[in-house]
């Protein structure tokens, strides 16, 4: 079974860079019928899709975050990474990551979810 | 964006009792939607695609339908398990959307 984990910083102050990176195990990060997107969900915006790389390292990423967004992947390491510049309070949320099945189009497999908190 | 309105945002209801939660989209997106339930402190978790296929594992009182832009998830006989937020999902074009959810609570 695939299972996803998320780890970095809970704490980033604001105008810094929030980074995560998420490690797949169960299953190989090169499989081509997965995107590996992020997800994140506050009170505020709810749920918001951020953005997925693929194993070929092309990316698509939500047009409201895409100029400070980086997602990355690292197939050697079986990771993939978020990177988001410039952050504010609004960019506080549960940030997870997600095994995107291209087929059906479906969130299939999720991390258990990592908080991350903008503040000084 | 295409917004995804999800109605009502909470409602109550009973062990047994036939739950419908409607989601409408913005401009058409064919059949291209999936409805996610979210149990606190847990990730969501897929519950229909194309907006009726029931994702595998899925109890069959569970059924979604519609196209274009209305769609309904149903729960036939709400069980114990099922007192949870559901969050349906535009798969049509990016960025993905979501709705801000139906809470479901025990009457």
């Amino acid at each position: 079974q695939v299972q996803l984990q998320e780890s970095g910083p809970g704490l980033v102050k604001p105008s810094q860079t929030l980074s995560l990176t998420c490690t797949v195990s169960g299953g190989s990060i090169s499989s081509t019928s997965y995107y590996w997107s992020w997800i994140r969900q506050s009170a505020g915006k709810g749920l918001e899709w951020i953005g997925h790389v693929h194993s070929s390292g092309s990316t698509n990423y939500n047009p409201s975050l895409k100029s400070r967004l980086t997602i990355s992947v690292d197939t050697s390491k079986n990771q993939f990474s978020l990177k988001l510049t410039s952050v504010t309070a609004a960019d506080t949320a549960v940030y997870y990551c997600v095994g995107d099945f291209r087929i059906t189009r479906t969130f299939d497999y999720w991390g258990q979810g990592t908080l991350v908190t903008v503040s000084s | 964006d295409i917004q995804m309105t999800q109605s009502p945002s909470s409602l109550s209801a009973s062990v047994g009792d036939r739950v419908t939660i409607t989601c409408r989209a913005s401009q058409g997106i064919r059949n291209d939607l999936g409805w996610y339930q979210q149990k606190p402190g847990k990730a969501p978790k897929c519950l229909i695609y194309g907006a009726s296929s029931l994702q595998n594992g899925v109890p069959s009182r569970f059924s979604g339908s519609g196209s274009g832009t209305e769609f309904t998830l149903t729960i036939s006989s709400l069980q114990p398990e099922d007192f949870a937020t559901y969050y349906c999902l535009q798969h049509n074009i990016y960025p993905r959307t979501f709705g801000r959810g139906t809470k479901v609570e025990i009457k």
